[in-house]
């Protein structure tokens, strides 16, 4: 089955600077990347997504990008602000198969240092 | 349309015990996921309901079971409760299965403490 790895587990910028966190998964056949955004308390929501026939999305400050050959892909937060304090994990669809499942990362606990 | 729902939001449970989670998927939705989450292991996943049929099962031991009803609302039960168990459960829906890339929104999970 898949299996996710996130890094780094803890990451503090100062505000404005820009934020990456990298995912690593084992199924070559997985074919959808979401990136979710839990702040304290409160339930994960879905913040970017990316499909295995792209390279790279973005939307304002948040971008992913995937490198299937690889087999990681990475979420870029430039112009960091407080607001973006939260855990974020990377996760991935198994691919190709009637059973598959969403495996998540074991999540990233972003700081922005004011 | 309203969110995704999930009752009780906390509970406390002694070691022996079961226990019945609830989630109310968004109107429409007919896939609703289960996942445990503690801190450290990020979100591990339970299992899949997909029109009232288990589509998928993650690795946890027999003790935690689920099921869906017509109206796409999912319960998920705890036996035989373990200190161990102590987690936020959260459930997630979907418009189609998870194996779709469709989006799964998450419920606000359920705190279950294990004393």
């Amino acid at each position: 089955g898949e299996n996710v790895e996130q890094h780094p587990s803890t990451l503090s910028v100062q505000e404005g600077d820009s934020a990456v966190i990298k995912c690593t998964y084992s199924d070559s056949a997985s074919n959808y990347f979401p990136w979710y955004k839990q702040e304290l308390g409160k339930r994960p929501q879905l913040i970017i997504d990316i499909r295995s026939n792209v390279g790279e999305k973005k939307d304002q400050r948040i971008a992913v990008t995937l490198n299937k050959t690889a087999k990681h892909f990475s979420l870029h937060i430039t112009e960091t602000q407080p607001e973006d304090s939260a855990v974020y994990f990377c996760a991935a669809k198994e691919g190709y198969s009637s059973a598959s499942k969403i495996i998540f990362g074991s999540g990233t606990r972003l700081s922005i240092r004011p | 349309k309203a969110g995704v729902t999930q009752t009780p939001r906390y509970l406390i449970k002694t070691r022996g015990q079961q226990v019945t989670l609830s989630c109310s998927p968004i109107s429409g939705h007919r896939s609703v996921s289960w996942y445990q989450q503690t801190p450290g292991q990020g979100l591990q996943f339970l299992f899949e309901y997909f029109s009232e049929t288990q589509r998928n099962k993650g690795n946890f031991p027999g003790r935690f079971s689920g099921r869906q009803f017509s109206n796409s609302r999912s319960e998920m039960n705890v036996s035989t409760l373990e200190l161990g168990d102590s987690a936020l459960y959260l459930c997630a829906s979907s418009f189609r299965e998870a194996t779709s890339t469709d989006t799964q929104y998450f419920g606000p999970g359920t705190r279950l403490t294990v004393l």
